[in-house]
């Protein structure tokens, strides 16, 4: 199994412009989450999937938004990219029998 | 909502010196506290967790302890090792919720020196 895995590994995007961070599971897992990490700040929670068609806000939701059509895929869109969401951002995912979350390796993103 | 601090923000201790860090937590209702390790360029990883049922856990090198009265757990690590430099998380959830949404704490950068 690949496990988790994200796309791009980092990205430069400037003020105002869209993209789209992809994350795959290869693993069944229902649930899957979406965090941002800022230096020193832990990871803080953005949007959280706990099956395919089902999505809710986190801690951080604002400028972001999710969608889950499957159960292997939960892409971010980042619309009108601002300064405030530079950032590591990472996909996590976790199956029904267990709490353990699996993190894929981040995508680094600098907005400027 | 919980609310997770983490002590110390970073640590340097001699290898095969033992490495404490503490997380307060301050939801009452969270039943479950697992910690991670991060390193540098990657993903974090669950490395131990702790059910409210439990006041320590041990795997190996690395224990847990939990003390629900205080609201308080903390990471032990003995025999330190190069490979254990790191950041590490705290993390609290409350098991049962639809979602197990964790909080975390702001991660402590250990420092194992040779």
């Amino acid at each position: 199994n690949a496990g988790v895995t994200q796309t791009p590994k980092f990205r430069i995007l400037k003020i105002g412009q869209s993209m789209t961070l992809q994350c795959t599971q290869d693993m069944n897992h229902n649930y899957m989450y979406w965090y941002r990490q800022d230096p020193g700040m832990g990871l803080k929670l953005i949007y959280y999937s706990v099956g395919a068609g089902i999505t809710d806000k986190g801690e951080v939701p604002n400028g972001y938004n999710v969608s889950r059509s499957t159960t292997e895929d939960f892409p971010l869109r980042l619309e009108l990219a601002a300064p405030s969401q530079t950032s590591v951002y990472f996909c996590a995912s976790s199956p029904p029998t267990d709490y353990e979350q699996y993190f894929g390796p981040g995508t680094r993103l600098t907005v400027t | 909502g919980e609310n997770v601090e983490q002590h110390p923000s970073t640590l340097s201790v001699q290898e095969g010196d033992s490495a404490v860090i503490k997380c307060t937590y301050s939801d009452s209702a969270s039943n479950y506290f697992p910690w991670y390790k991060q390193e540098l360029g990657k993903g974090p990883q669950l490395i131990i967790d702790i059910r409210s049922n439990v006041g320590e856990k041990k795997d190996q090198r690395i224990a847990v302890t939990l003390n629900k009265t205080a609201k308080h757990f903390s990471l032990h690590i003995t025999e330190t090792q190069p490979e254990d430099s790191a950041v590490y998380f705290c993390a609290a959830s409350a098991i049962g919720g639809s979602a197990r949404q964790l909080t975390f704490g702001s991660g402590t950068q250990l420092t194992v020196l040779p």
